[in-house]
Formats: C-alpha cells, sequence, structure tokens
C-alpha cells in the first residue's frame, strides 16, 4: 500500500542535543510538509517542500531545518531541542498545491521527548 | 490568533444516534474545508470536504454542511458506530497568496466516543 512512513515513532533527546526525524513517501507526492502538535493544540505548519522548493511559515523558529534529498524523502532537524519542541511531529505529503489539490495524506508521527 | 475552532473538545454519543461535530473560522478568505479522523497512534486520515461554492456534502453516514454567512460548518454521522471513536480534526485552506499554494490550518479536535 502507497503510504506515508516517518522514523522512529518515538524519539528522545537531551536539552541542546541536535536530532533528525525522517520521513519517506511511496504516494509520488511533490509535496512534504511537516507539522507540530502539542498536546491538545491544532497540528501547526513549520515549512513544506514543493518538489525541492523549500517553503518556510513565518513564525517557525530558526531552530528547525528540514532537508529533501529526493522526492521520497524529506528530515527535519532541530539543531538544538529545548524543552518546548517537545511535540508530536507530523509529516504529510499531498500530490500538488493547486486549487484542485487539497487532501494531505499523513503520517503516523513521531514523538518527541526532550530530557 | 486560531482561525479555526473547534469549542468543543470531547463528545459522548450513544451508538445508533448522531454525532454532530461543529467547527468555527475566522478568515473569510477560506474557501475549502476538510475533516479528517485521527485513531490513537496513527496520523490524521482524509474524511470528507466541501467547497465553500457549497453548503451540503454527503458521503455515506457522514454528511458536512457549511453555513458561509455563519462561518460555521458541522459534520454529521448517522447512524454513529464504536469505530467512530476518534478524535475529529476541522481544517480551512485558503490560498497563501505569497507562496502561490493552498495551506491548511487545523482546529485542535473534538474527541468523540461512541458509546456501545
Amino acid at each position: 500500500d502507497a503510504m506515508v512512513i516517518q522514523n522512529p515513532r518515538y524519539q528522545v533527546t537531551q536539552f541542546g542535543k541536535p536530532v533528525t526525524l525522517s520521513c519517506s513517501q511511496t504516494l509520488n507526492h511533490n509535496v512534504m510538509y511537516w507539522y507540530q502538535q502539542k498536546s491538545s493544540q491544532a497540528p501547526k505548519l513549520l515549512f513544506h517542500y514543493y518538489d525541492k522548493d523549500f517553503n518556510n511559515e513565518a513564525d517557525t523558529p530558526d531552530n528547525f531545518q528540514s532537508r529533501r534529498p529526493n522526492t521520497s524523502f524529506c528530515f527535519l532537524d532541530i539543531r538544538s531541542p529545548g524543552l518546548g519542541d517537545a511535540a508530536m511531529y507530523l509529516c504529510a505529503t499531498s500530490r500538488d498545491l493547486s486549487y484542485s489539490i487539497h487532501e494531505q495524506f499523513f503520517g503516523p508521527g513521531t514523538r518527541l521527548t526532550v530530557l | 490568533d486560531q482561525q479555526v475552532k473547534q469549542n468543543s473538545p470531547s463528545l459522548s454519543v450513544q451508538e445508533g444516534r448522531i454525532s454532530i461535530l461543529n467547527c468555527d473560522y475566522t478568515n473569510s478568505m477560506f474557501d475549502y474545508f476538510l475533516w479528517y479522523k485521527k485513531y490513537p497512534a496513527e496520523g490524521p486520515t482524509f474524511l470528507i470536504s466541501i467547497s465553500s461554492i457549497k453548503d451540503k456534502n454527503e458521503d455515506g453516514r457522514f454528511t458536512v454542511f457549511l453555513n458561509k454567512s455563519a462561518k460555521h460548518l458541522s459534520l454529521h454521522i448517522v447512524p454513529s458506530q464504536p469505530g467512530d471513536s476518534a478524535v475529529y480534526f476541522c481544517a480551512a485552506s485558503a490560498k497563501n497568496s505569497g507562496a502561490g499554494s493552498y495551506q491548511l490550518t487545523f482546529g485542535k479536535g473534538t474527541k468523540l466516543s461512541v458509546i456501545p
């Protein structure tokens, strides 16, 4: 089945220690998104890639970076995690950005704990 | 500032009855609305959507109603089943004129419990 895969499902890191979260997709979609979701909050878009074009949300902290080496993979790098970065991180894809394409397909998420 | 609001964090409904989940929005530029369903330990999955040019969209047991003048939409599930127990997210889409793309803005979600 075509899907969005996130690894690891659970990640524990130490305060200030860089961490990388991984997302891969078999849907061959052009767009990949990273969302941060804190407990009982709405998923918040951090950034997205349309093919190789990177689009950062205005309020995404510089501490968060992303890489998309190819169509299938996208990484979220947190350079110096703080306690406030503990959250569920959701990766999503969509076929395109055009008006007719609104549906996004989500992975199961990676729960990040910062000690 | 929350542009998409789901004011009920939770809802309990008896099996077989109707579940009504509500969502309000503030941004008049939103022109497409979606509902996502999320089970524990899984990512959100798309359920149903509606364009702003319509006021109703139906798919089996699920119907979404849109009232643009009130900036309100609702998801009706009839009849409710125990397998419908999940968190339901309302999301809205508007064209990001700067990026030429469409982004989703999510509400906080409503946890639905369908009691057998």
